[in-house]
C-alpha cells in the first residue's frame, strides 16, 4: 500500500537548535517525494521536492531509499519557521499526492 | 496571476442539504485536483479533472459526491444530502498541463460545516 507516515504530530524546538521533521514511506516504485508548508492563516506551498535536491530557507531533505525516509532538516530553526508541515508522495502518472497527517513545527524564542 | 481561488471560503449546512464548491485554478492551468482534510488528518485525495473529462476519481466516496470541471467556469465538487461526518476542509489545487500534476499549486481551502 501506498502510504506517507509522520511520526510527530507536534515538534517543539528552542530558536537555534537543530530541527528533523520525520518522514517515511511506502511505495512500489521510485518514488517522487515533497515537502509542504503551511504558515498560519496561508495557504498551503511547495517548500522542496528530492528531484531538485535544493535547499529552501535553509532546509534541505536527502530521500534514503534504503530506511524508505524523506526527513527535513534545518540546522538552526528560526521563529519564522513555526507552521505545519506536511511530506506528500507523488502517486502514479496522475500526479496525485498522498500526504503524511502533518507535523506542526513550533519553534520557541 | 491570482492564485488559484476557491469559494466559498467557509460553508455551512444542515443535514440532508447539498454543498457546492468551486475552485477557479491559475490562469493558464487546465488540471484540478480536490482533496479533503478530515479534522486532526492529513489531506486525502479525492478526484483529478481536466478540462471537461475525469481523469481519476479513486478518492471520491461512492455516493453523494460528483466534480466536475466543464470548458468554461470553475470546477466544482459537489456533496448532495450532506451528513456530519462531511465536515472537513476541501482543498483544490491545479497545476499546468506540461508537468502531470508535478508541481501543484494549492487554493486557500473551503471550510465545509455540518450542523
Amino acid at each position: 500500500a501506498q502510504r506517507v507516515t509522520q511520526p510527530e504530530k507536534l515538534l517543539s524546538v528552542f530558536k537555534g537548535a537543530p530541527v528533523e521533521l520525520k518522514c517515511n514511506y511506502s511505495y512500489s516504485g521510485s518514488p517522487e517525494l515533497f515537502w509542504y508548508v503551511q504558515y498560519s492563516r496561508q495557504r498551503l506551498q511547495l517548500l522542496l521536492r528530492h528531484i531538485s535536491r535544493e535547499s529552501i530557507k535553509g532546509f534541505t531533505a536527502d530521500l534514503n531509499k534504503g530506511e524508505t525516509s524523506f526527513h527535513l532538516k534545518k540546522p538552526f530553526a528560526q521563529e519564522e519557521d513555526s507552521a505545519m508541515y506536511y511530506c506528500a508522495l507523488r502517486s502514479g502518472n496522475t500526479g496525485k499526492l498522498i500526504f503524511g497527517q502533518g507535523t506542526t513545527l513550533q519553534v520557541k524564542p | 496571476n491570482a492564485g488559484v481561488m476557491q469559494n466559498p471560503r467557509h460553508l455551512v449546512r444542515r443535514r440532508g442539504q447539498e454543498a457546492r464548491l468551486r475552485c477557479s485554478p491559475m490562469k493558464g492551468h487546465s488540471h484540478v485536483y480536490w482533496y479533503r482534510q478530515l479534522p486532526e488528518e492529513g489531506l486525502k485525495f479525492m478526484v483529478y479533472l481536466q478540462k471537461e473529462n475525469i481523469i481519476d476519481e479513486s478518492g471520491m466516496p461512492k455516493e453523494r459526491f460528483s466534480a466536475e470541471f466543464p470548458k468554461e467556469g470553475p470546477s466544482i465538487l459537489r456533496i448532495q444530502q450532506v451528513v456530519r461526518g462531511d465536515s472537513a476542509a476541501y482543498f483544490c489545487a491545479s497545476s499546468p498541463p506540461t508537468n502531470q500534476g508535478t508541481l501543484q499549486y494549492f487554493g486557500p481551502g473551503t471550510r465545509l460545516t455540518v450542523l
